[in-house]
């Protein structure tokens, strides 16, 4: 049971455009979100969050959008820059039990930004 | 402060054999996860260890287990290796909350392929 859901497996924006990367959720009870970059032999590093009191989040280039009766949140990336090309993932903690370390990600969705 | 450290990086195995993970929390994170990442199945929870305690748990068979140790150091071991175990296994660390407003630190994997 995919409970989120990155639709979109790639996208490709021009160096300087806006990068917007988009998540759906089927549990309303998740509250919290995380989105997570990921390199080629790394391993994820956490970008930015929100909280489900909240609709948005900036942090620098980084904004995240939470619309929660619609139970999607999005990621956008302004401006866009090659160093951005990565896979990004969405991630929610467990809801319904206990969430110690157990995050829900979605399936990650490529983005690759050229110069 | 040194992230998390996994080892081995690369591991090769045949069926059936068994395999001995490690990871390294940063200093000071007392709760250590591992994932699995596969192309088809994208990251899954397998497991969270707090204080040598197991406190989650993922839905994954038995063959697949973990440990911690006093120093927080941790190891994952699958037994009776199957040629679907091949992944990317991550570890992450955290102080040691709930993962709701605390965020994870991966390590950069070990990559298993099971011939």
């Amino acid at each position: 049971d995919q409970q989120v859901k990155q639709n979109s497996p790639s996208l490709s924006v021009q160096e300087g455009r806006i990068s917007i990367l988009n998540c759906d959720y089927t549990n309303s009870m998740f509250d919290y979100f995380l989105w997570y970059k990921k390199y080629p032999a790394e391993g994820p590093t956490f970008l930015i969050s929100i909280s489900s009191i909240k609709d948005k989040n900036e942090d620098g280039r980084f904004t995240v959008f939470l619309n929660k009766s619609a139970k999607h949140l999005s990621l956008h990336i302004v401006p866009s820059q090659p160093g951005d090309s990565a896979v990004y993932f969405c991630a929610a903690p467990y809801a319904g039990g206990t969430s110690y370390g157990k995050l829900t990600f979605g399936q990650g969705t490529i983005l690759t930004v050229h110069p | 402060k040194a992230g998390v450290t996994q080892t081995p990086r690369y591991l090769i195995k045949t069926r059936g054999q068994q395999v001995t993970l490690s990871c390294s929390p940063i200093s000071g994170h007392r709760s250590v996860s591992w994932y699995q990442q596969t192309p088809g199945q994208g990251l899954q929870f397998l497991f969270e260890y707090f204080s040598e305690t197991q406190r989650n748990k993922g839905n994954f068979p038995g063959r697949f287990s973990g440990r911690q140790f006093s120093n927080s150091r941790s190891e994952m071991n699958v037994s009776t290796l199957e040629l679907g175990d091949s992944a990317l296994y991550l570890c992450a660390s955290q102080t040691g909350g709930k993962a709701t407003n605390e965020k994870l630190f991966f390590g950069s994997g070990t990559q298993l392929s099971v011939l």
